[in-house]
């Protein structure tokens, strides 16, 4: 059973447009949810995390939605870059366990 | 920086070889994992460990097994590979600090004949 579900296993964006990456979960006992950007050959990097108690956290050019209500998680990139290029993976924990729970990944394609 | 090390990127291996992924972390982790990342399925967790000698099966563990003999070492053994296990495989570690990031290798592709 999948806990953690990213639908669209590919996007593809203009560079300078927003890229949305959506994520669903379905343990509402998730305590925290990670996004990791992982290069071909390459292994997965952290990039934004953040906490269930919160609905929003920013860094940069990256935001990070939740709606617990909806078990909904996105990841919004504003303005994409080609570099942005990646697989993106959501995953999910609980505090009283180190492991996480991945998605399957979704593709993103940042085209000039 | 955090530096995880998978000693190899890219191995061959024949049906029924016993093969051994080693993993080595700098930061004093408590926290050593291995995934595997296959397309479609994501990334799945085959086992973990919090401390030395101590294991726990993740989501896959079949037909792999562990050890952990040093804090900052953590070997994944296919004790008889198969052609299933041809996959990417990932080693990370972390500090026991819940919400904590996990720090993942370059990863090692294994593919077996």
């Amino acid at each position: 059973d999948q806990q953690v579900k990213q639908n669209s296993p590919s996007l593809s964006v203009q560079e300078g447009r927003i890229s949305i990456l959506n994520c669903d979960y379905t343990n509402s006992m998730f305590d925290y949810f990670l996004w990791y950007k992982k290069y071909p050959a390459e292994g997965p990097t952290f990039l934004i995390s953040i906490s269930s108690i919160k609905d929003k956290n920013e860094d940069g050019r990256f935001t990070v939605f939740l709606n617990k209500s909806a078990k909904h998680l996105s990841l919004h990139i504003v303005p994409s870059q080609p570099g942005d290029s990646a697989v993106y993976f959501c995953a999910a924990g609980r505090d009283n366990t180190d492991k996480l729970i991945f998605g399957t990944g979704t593709r993103l394609q940042v085209f000039p | 920086d955090v530096k995880v090390t998978q000693s190899s990127r890219y191995l061959v291996k024949r049906t029924g070889e016993k093969v051994f992924l080693e993993c080595v972390q700098d930061m004093d982790h408590e926290n050593m994992f291995w995934y595997r990342q296959d397309p479609g399925l994501g990334l799945r967790l085959i086992y973990f460990s919090y401390d030395v000698k101590m294991k726990e099966k993740g989501d896959i563990p079949e037909g792999y097994s562990v050890s952990r003999e040093k804090k900052e070492r953590f070997s994944l053994i296919l004790e008889s590979a198969s052609t299933n296990q041809t996959s990417m495989y990932l080693c990370a570690s972390s500090i026991r600090v819940s919400g904590n990031t996990i720090y993942f290798g370059e990863g090692s592709w294994l593919t077996v004949v």
